[in-house]
């Protein structure tokens, strides 16, 4: 039983499509995060939720817009894809903003052709 | 500007020797320090934290070390066994941050038999 699941797992578009990746979380946590890893291996924060309402909003596009339906889904929409969005994205979860034992899904591979 | 410095990209060691990773921070607000494994394909899985008051942590076979005035940490592994090849990163935050974890590129280790 996942505790925290990201679909797709894998994604490929070509560029100027827009895509979703769906992120939920059976842990019971009230926090949940989005981060980046680029090409260089760096892990990011994009957005941080608390009992869905946004934390945290780093230097991101705003092509990029996080929606948090409930406390277990943060969903990831993406307008207008550009080749340097093709990265992995991580879905993570915790409870309270404080506790730093993330629980992360197993992320997703976006390929933008 | 990398706050978070992981210098080895790569470690090799053989099985039961001890592996040694280290993390160097730039930034003397962080006060809460962690470490991650992430094996290929998953997601990274909290390993061990600790806070700036304490300069070790042990947790089994890992023990963070701490030395605030070098603005330096490691982790050690002992014994190491083949099941600890994976990717470590090392993350810092600002314990009143919200959440905002700052990570390495990490570091891949490798266990040899």
């Amino acid at each position: 039983d996942t505790a925290v699941s990201q679909t797709p797992k894998y994604l490929v578009t070509q560029m100027g499509n827009d895509k979703s990746i769906k992120c939920e979380q059976n842990l019971g946590h009230d926090t949940m995060y989005w981060y980046k890893q680029d090409s260089k291996k760096f892990l990011k924060i994009m957005f941080s939720y608390n009992n869905k309402e946004l934390i945290i909003n780093e230097t991101v596009p705003n092509r990029f817009s996080p929606k948090s339906p409930d406390k277990a889904h943060l969903n990831l929409h993406i307008n207008s894809l550009e080749l340097g969005d093709s990265a992995v994205y991580f879905c993570a979860s915790s409870q309270g903003l404080f506790n730093y034992g993330y629980t992360f899904g197993s992320g997703t591979r976006l390929t933008v052709v | 500007d990398q706050q978070v410095k992981q210098n080895s990209p790569s470690l090799s060691v053989q099985e039961g020797r001890i592996s040694i990773l280290n993390c160097d921070y730039t930034n003397s607000m962080f006060d809460y320090f962690l470490w991650y494994k992430k094996y290929p394909a998953e997601g990274p899985t909290f390993l061990i934290s600790i806070s700036s008051i304490k300069d070790k942590n042990e947790d089994g076979r890992f023990t963070v070390f701490l030395n605030k005035s070098a603005k330096h940490l490691s982790l050690h592994i002992v014994p190491s066994q083949p099941g600890d090849s994976a990717v470590y990163f090392c993350a810092a935050s600002v314990s009143r941050s919200q959440g905002n974890l700052i990570f390495g590129k990490g570091t891949k280790l490798s266990v040899k038999p």
